[in-house]
């Protein structure tokens, strides 16, 4: 047990809404990620954190936003959710370092839908 | 074409059987692979990480052929508990590449 929780687990919205999706890690390891899982697609890195307050684009990050000021939490924000963002959500951490490390341990997700 | 490929399956296989998966990558460059398992509407969870000479933990084993770019999983003597989405995952060196896994439903 990697000690990683998300929250809220589900949560449904309108569009237009803002929405902010936590990920909290209790071991205090360096690299945090954010994942979006949608049939017919892989996994798809949103953003990631390699540190406090240092972030960085994956390859699905418009319409997103992060933080992480501190090293247990990292936050997902959707300023202005859309259907389009009715996903759901995996935080990940990597204990082994490296930003593309492919040992991953996973949150176990946050079901957002935006009607 | 996706850059990593899987049958989606799905396998449905006997208990006791032994099931194959394939993954196929197209980036030569790629350096490093793995298995990862998903149960339905859960997370997934690393299962393995597949080296060049090949590795086995318990009934699964993991082959990575460089040559005609895929990487397999054999699972040995299935149980129910085996029933799950198998993602394959493939370290680009600047990204990892998340295949859409392959659904194995074993049967009593």
């Amino acid at each position: 047990d990697a000690g990683i929780t998300q929250s809220p687990r589900h949560k449904v919205t309108e569009t237009g809404t803002p929405v902010t999706l936590r990920c909290h890690q209790t071991e205090n390891h360096r690299y945090m990620y954010w994942y979006r899982q949608d049939p017919g697609h892989g996994l798809r890195l949103i953003h990631y954190s390699y540190g406090v307050k240092d972030t960085d684009k994956g390859e699905v990050s418009d319409g997103y936003s992060v933080s992480r000021s501190k090293t247990e939490d990292f936050l997902l924000t959707l300023e202005s959710a859309t259907s389009s963002q009715t996903s759901v959500y995996f935080c990940a951490i990597s204990t082994s370092g490296g930003a593309n490390t492919g040992e991953l341990f996973f949150g176990e997700g946050s079901r957002l839908t935006v009607l | 074409r996706k850059e990593v490929e899987q049958d989606p399956g799905p396998f449905n296989v006997p208990e006791g059987a032994t099931v194959a998966f394939n993954c196929t990558y197209s980036n030569s460059a790629s350096q490093s692979f793995f298995w990862y398992r998903q149960d339905c509407r859960k997370e997934p969870k690393l299962l393995m990480s597949v080296y060049s000479s090949g590795n086995e933990d318990g009934r699964f084993t993991a082959q990575l052929n460089r040559a005609s770019q895929y990487i397999s999983l054999l699972i040995r003597d299935s149980k129910l508990s085996d029933s799950a989405t198998y993602l394959c995952v493939v370290n680009r060196g600047d990204k990892l590449i998340f295949g859409t896994g392959t659904r194995l439903q074993v049967f009593p």
